[in-house]
């Protein structure tokens, strides 16, 4: 079955610089690939996903990219502020199969 | 408003007693799912459901039940708690492809 890797598990950077969380997957069929945001006690909400048939997608300050060959998948977020700060999840699913996620990057944005 | 509901958000039991987590969906989604959250660990899941009628274990169903006799509901049952089932748990559902989650129930287990 799928597997999902992420990192690193904890980032700090300073407010304004560009922060990068890394995933690698390893069932080669699977298609979409969507990043969540979970704030400090709540629910994780969709932030930007990505499908197979793309390279890269960019929404303002926040983009993905994917590398098919390399099985592996970004979130770069640029320009970071302190509202940024939260837990990351990266997740990866081949058509109507199961979601697996990462286990989550907590990104710490100061000031 | 679209949204998942979970009850109760809160909750502290003992080891042994029967408990159930109520999930309820109003956007019509076919697709929903249960998850743990414990630190380090990310989100697990524990049990989902393709359609009414239709359930499939997770990566970590040891424990849990569900049905799903209707499609905007999906409960989590506990038969006999124990305290490693301490831990955030989220409902979730989706169409196609973005998940919503419910706002979370975290059960603590003596």
């Amino acid at each position: 079955g799928e597997n999902v890797e992420q990192h690193p598990s904890t980032l700090s950077v300073q407010e304004g610089d560009s922060a990068v969380i890394k995933c690698t997957y390893s069932d080669s069929a699977s298609n979409y690939f969507p990043w969540y945001k979970q704030e400090l006690g709540k629910r994780p909400q969709l932030i930007i996903d990505i499908r197979s048939n793309v390279g890269e997608k960019k929404d303002q300050r926040i983009a993905v990219t994917l590398n098919k060959t390399a099985k592996h998948f970004s979130l770069h977020i640029t320009e970071t502020q302190p509202e940024d700060s939260a837990v990351y999840f990266c997740a990866a699913r081949r058509w109507t199969d199961k979601l697996i996620f990462g286990t989550g990057t907590r990104l710490q944005v100061f000031p | 408003e679209a949204q998942v509901t979970q009850n109760p958000r809160y909750l502290i039991t003992v080891t042994g007693k029967k408990l159930t987590v109520t999930c309820s969906q109003n956007m019509n989604h076919e697709y929903m799912s249960w998850y743990r959250q414990d630190p380090g660990l990310g989100l697990r899941q524990i049990y989902y459901s393709m359609n009414v009628e239709v359930t499939d274990k997770g990566d970590v169903p040891e424990g849990y039940k569900v049905s799903r006799k209707e499609k905007r509901n999906f409960p989590l049952i506990l038969e006999s708690p124990s305290p490693n089932q301490t831990s955030l748990y989220f409902c979730a559902s989706s169409l196609l492809g973005e998940l919503f989650f419910g706002e979370g129930s975290r059960l603590t287990v003596l």
